[in-house]
C-alpha cells in the first residue's frame, strides 16, 4: 500500500499569511495526488486534482506543486475562510489519504 | 448539479449491521464510480473501498474485508455500503464520494453529506 504522510499536523497562521502543506508519497505516484479542505462537520471538498490543477470555482490563492514523491499545497493569503484541516490523497493505486493537516488561527 | 443525498443517522449494537444509502442525482449514475469514506471522531479520512456502477466491480480495504460489501442499484441511482459485526471502532460518519471517473485513477469530486454510524451496546 501506498502511505501519504503529511507536514505539519497543525499549523497556526495569521490572516494574510502564506501557508505550505507538504505530503510525502511512500512511493512515487507521478501527479496522481489530490488537496482536500475540510470544515468541522462537513464533508471533504475537492481543491486541487492531478498535483497542480485547480478545480473549478476554487480561489487562485490555493496551488499545488510537486511530482513524485514530494507534493505542496500553498495559500498565497489566507484568508478567514481557509481555516479549515487539508488533506492529500494518491490515486495512483487506489486511494490513501494523509492524515490531515489543520490549519488555525494564530 | 449533482448531488451524493445518504441516509440518515444510524444507532447500532455490537455485532449488528449497518446498509447506508447514497442517492444521486444530476448526471449519468453509470458513468462514475463510487467510494466510501470513513471519519472516526476527531480522525482523519479512512478509504473503505470503491464500486464501478458501470460493471459493479469492487475494490475493500484490507483491514475491513471479508465485513464490507458494496452495491449499487441503476433502477434507483443509489449506491450502499453494508457493515457487519460491528465493533465500537466502526462509530464514524460515513460517506460516500464520486470518483470523477468510471473507474480508479481518478480523484474524488463529488461527497454525500456524511452518516453517523454509533456503534454502542
Amino acid at each position: 500500500d501506498i502511505q501519504m504522510t503529511q507536514s505539519p499536523s497543525t499549523l497556526s497562521a495569521s490572516v494574510g499569511d502564506r501557508v505550505t502543506i507538504t505530503c510525502r508519497a511512500s512511493q512515487s505516484i507521478g501527479s496522481l495526488l489530490a488537496w482536500y479542505q475540510q470544515k468541522p462537520g462537513k464533508a471533504p471538498k475537492l481543491l486541487i486534482y492531478k498535483a497542480s490543477t485547480l478545480e473549478s470555482g476554487v480561489p487562485s490563492r490555493f496551488s499545488g506543486s510537486g511530482s513524485g514523491t514530494e507534493f505542496t499545497l500553498t495559500i498565497s493569503s489566507l484568508q478567514p475562510d481557509d481555516f479549515a484541516t487539508y488533506y492529500c490523497q494518491q490515486y495512483n493505486t487506489l486511494w490513501t489519504f494523509g492524515q490531515g493537516t489543520k490549519v488555525e488561527i494564530k | 448539479q449533482v448531488q451524493l443525498v445518504q441516509s440518515g443517522p444510524e444507532v447500532k449494537k455490537p455485532g449488528a449491521s449497518v446498509k447506508v444509502s447514497c442517492m444521486a442525482s444530476g448526471y449519468t449514475f453509470s458513468s462514475n464510480a463510487f467510494s466510501w469514506v470513513r471519519q472516526a471522531p476527531g480522525q482523519g479520512l479512512e478509504y473503505m473501498g470503491w464500486i464501478s456502477a458501470y460493471n459493479g466491480e469492487t475494490h475493500y480495504a484490507q483491514r475491513l474485508h471479508g465485513r464490507v460489501t458494496m452495491t449499487t442499484d441503476t433502477s434507483t441511482n443509489t449506491a450502499y455500503m453494508e457493515l457487519r459485526s460491528l465493533r465500537s471502532d466502526d462509530t464514524a460518519v460515513y460517506y460516500c464520494a464520486r470518483v470523477a471517473g468510471v473507474g480508479a485513477y481518478r480523484p474524488f469530486d463529488y461527497w454525500g453529506q456524511g452518516t453517523l454510524v454509533t456503534v454502542s451496546s
